[in-house]
This record gives structure tokens, C-alpha cells and sequence, in this order.
């Protein structure tokens, strides 16, 4: 089955720092979605990016479907962004296949 | 509603006893998702429905677990004969409609199940 990996899977950062995570995947998919999941366990949607680039406030994607990759970029990092970051793809089965995560902390 | 609910939010069994996870999804979306989360892991996926129909039950651990959909809405994840290894966050997610065009998931914020 497909593979989905991320990296770096641990991650400590001062606050106001730039931070890039990267998802790879091992087949050609359909979907691809990147949430957060705070410390509280909440799923939080971030982007919904098969392909292209998007943008939302300090965060921003980018997915090349042609080369199985996909990066979060997290600018100005506060406290707040501290969690565990999760890169979920989907084939034609509509299930989410997952990533092991990765995990950041923003150290104040 | 506004989001995915889902309840109780916390549940403590004992082992061998039967447990009932509820999810409330999004209005108006007609598929949904049960997965499982261990303590430190991803999630795994257990069960999907479009509308009451469950085309998809590949990712369910074993036969004490099961599964239902009313009314194009609630979902209730049944686990019978509980175990300890059952425990983990039990998350739903729903979305618009099925298949590859159906949109993004949304989440619930889970049910904890601890099994003693």
C-alpha cells in the first residue's frame, strides 16, 4: 500500500522562527490535507491541497503531485502553533491514509 | 450544527464490558468516518459510510467491533467484550459526499476510551 512519510518527525523552535515540514508520498493520489492537532487532541484542518499552493495568514502549502511531495511552511512561529502536525492522503478508496506526524514545540 | 460532535468525550470501562461511541456529524454531509488513535500515533481508519450504507468496513480490528448509521446522520461505533488494547481515541470525521471529489474531512474532537 502507499506509504506516507514526514519529516522532521520532532521539531524545537524559538518563537518567531521559520519552520518547513515535508510529507512524501509513495504513490499518485487524489487528496491531500495537513492539519494540526493541538495539545488537546483536536484535529484542526490547516489546508486541503492535492496540488498548487495556498496560503492562509502565517501558513502556507505546496504540493507537487508529479514528484509525491508536499511542504507546510509555518513563518513567525508562536506558541500557539505547538503540536503535532499531520499529512493524511487519499487514493480512490476515500480513506485518509495518514503520516506518523510531526511534532513541534515552540519554546517562548 | 456548526461541526463534528461527538460523545462522551472521555469513557472508563472495565474490561469484557460493551461500550457505545456516538458521532454527530456536520449537517447535510452524507459521508462518514470512524478512525482510531493510539497514544502517540496516527490514525487508523476503521469504517466509512455513505449516507446509512457501510461500502467500506476493511479497517475494522475484529468482529467485536461494529457500526451504524440512521437517518443519513448520527453514527454509532459499537465494541463489545471490551479489551485493553481497545483503548486509544476513537475520532469521526465527516464530509460533503463520497468519493475521490467529496472535499475535506472534518474532524470531532474524539471519544478517550481507557479500558481497565
Amino acid at each position: 500500500g502507499i506509504q506516507v512519510e514526514q519529516s522532521p518527525p520532532d521539531l524545537i523552535l524559538q518563537e518567531g522562527a521559520n519552520s518547513t515540514l515535508r510529507c512524501n508520498f509513495s504513490d499518485s493520489v487524489n487528496n491531500l490535507q495537513w492539519f494540526h492537532q493541538n495539545p488537546w487532541g483536536q484535529l484542526i484542518n490547516l489546508f486541503y491541497i492535492p496540488s498548487g499552493t495556498k496560503q492562509n495568514g502565517r501558513l502556507s502549502a505546496t504540493t507537487v503531485a508529479t514528484e509525491r511531495y508536499s511542504l507546510l511552511y509555518i513563518s513567525s512561529s508562536q506558541t500557539t502553533d505547538s503540536g503535532v502536525y499531520f499529512c493524511a492522503v487519499e487514493l480512490d478508496s476515500y480513506q485518509l491514509i495518514w503520516g506518523a506526524g510531526t511534532k513541534l514545540i515552540i519554546k517562548p | 450544527g456548526a461541526g463534528v460532535s461527538q460523545s462522551p468525550s472521555n469513557k472508563v470501562t472495565e474490561k469484557g464490558k460493551d461500550v457505545e461511541l456516538r458521532c454527530d456529524p456536520i449537517s447535510g454531509h452524507t459521508a462518514l468516518y470512524w478512525y482510531r488513535q493510539r497514544l502517540g500515533q496516527g490514525l487508523e481508519f476503521l469504517i466509512y459510510f455513505q449516507g446509512n450504507s457501510a461500502p467500506d468496513k476493511s479497517g475494522l480490528p475484529s468482529d467485536r467491533f461494529s457500526a451504524e448509521r440512521t437517518g443519513e446522520s448520527v453514527s454509532t461505533l459499537t465494541i463489545q467484550r471490551t479489551q485493553q488494547e481497545d483503548s486509544a481515541v476513537y475520532l469521526c470525521a465527516s464530509r460533503q459526499q463520497g468519493g475521490v471529489a467529496g472535499g475535506e474531512q472534518f474532524f470531532g474532537p474524539g471519544t478517550r476510551l481507557t479500558v481497565l
